[in-house]
């Protein structure tokens, strides 16, 4: 049971490129989440989604888009990548009220 | 803006004491709550959650939810240097949104 998987695990991007994150769960979980972590700092939502076809804006969606095509891929998009996006992405999904995260995916803009 | 609140740290505790962590949250609503455990680059992992007044064991670990004060701790008997992660308080209200508390750091000295 793979859970919550991400890819890439790490990657730099250069300003003004875009680029997606993978997001995988095969828990069946309707609920899924993406995150950002800032150095020091707690979990901050992008965007999460409440089943295929269903997405919504959390806390800092600017920057970033989202699709939801099956239940269990969830990939993030970033169109025009900018130094302020990077930090560690996290993916999650929910069962009931209980997260499960993935491994993260570490991204740098220069 | 529904809030939760933790003291930075970091916390330092001598091995075998007990290790207090503490959070504060906004939002009357919530229902659920949820402490995470994150080691450096890694990804959090659920410790414990808790729903009603009072205090849940589980282990070395005890939740104390306090809903009138809007507070809520994790208490950790017979620290380890294993122990030695950020801890992170989650709040959930009426659905499936979570809200990060900024994360403490505790460091448990040999």
């Amino acid at each position: 049971n793979a859970g919550v998987t991400q890819t890439p695990k790490f990657r730099i991007l250069k300003i003004g490129q875009s680029m997606t994150l993978q997001c995988t769960q095969d828990m069946n979980h309707n609920y899924m989440y993406w995150y950002r972590q800032d150095p020091g700092m707690g979990l901050k939502l992008i965007y999460y989604s409440v089943g295929a076809g269903i997405t919504d804006k959390g806390e800092v969606p600017n920057g970033y888009n989202v699709s939801r095509s099956t239940t269990e891929d969830f990939p993030l998009r970033l169109e025009l990548a900018a130094p302020s996006q990077t930090s560690v992405y996290f993916c999650a999904s929910s069962s009931k009220d209980t997260q499960y995260f993935g491994p993260g995916t570490r991204l740098t803009v220069l | 803006q529904k809030e939760v609140e933790q003291n930075s740290g970091p916390l330092s505790v001598p091995e075998g004491a007990i290790a207090s962590l503490n959070c504060t949250y906004s939002d009357r609503g919530s229902q659920s709550f949820f402490w995470y455990r994150q080691y450096s680059g890694k990804s959090p992992e659920l410790i414990m959650f808790i729903y009603s007044n009072g205090d849940k064991e589980d282990g070395r670990f005890t939740a104390q939810l306090n809903k009138a004060s809007q507070y809520v701790s994790l208490l950790i008997r017979d620290s380890q240097p294993s122990d030695s992660a950020t801890y992170l308080c989650a709040v959930n209200n009426y659905g499936q949104n979570f809200v990060f508390g900024p994360g403490t750091r505790l460091s448990v000295l040999p």
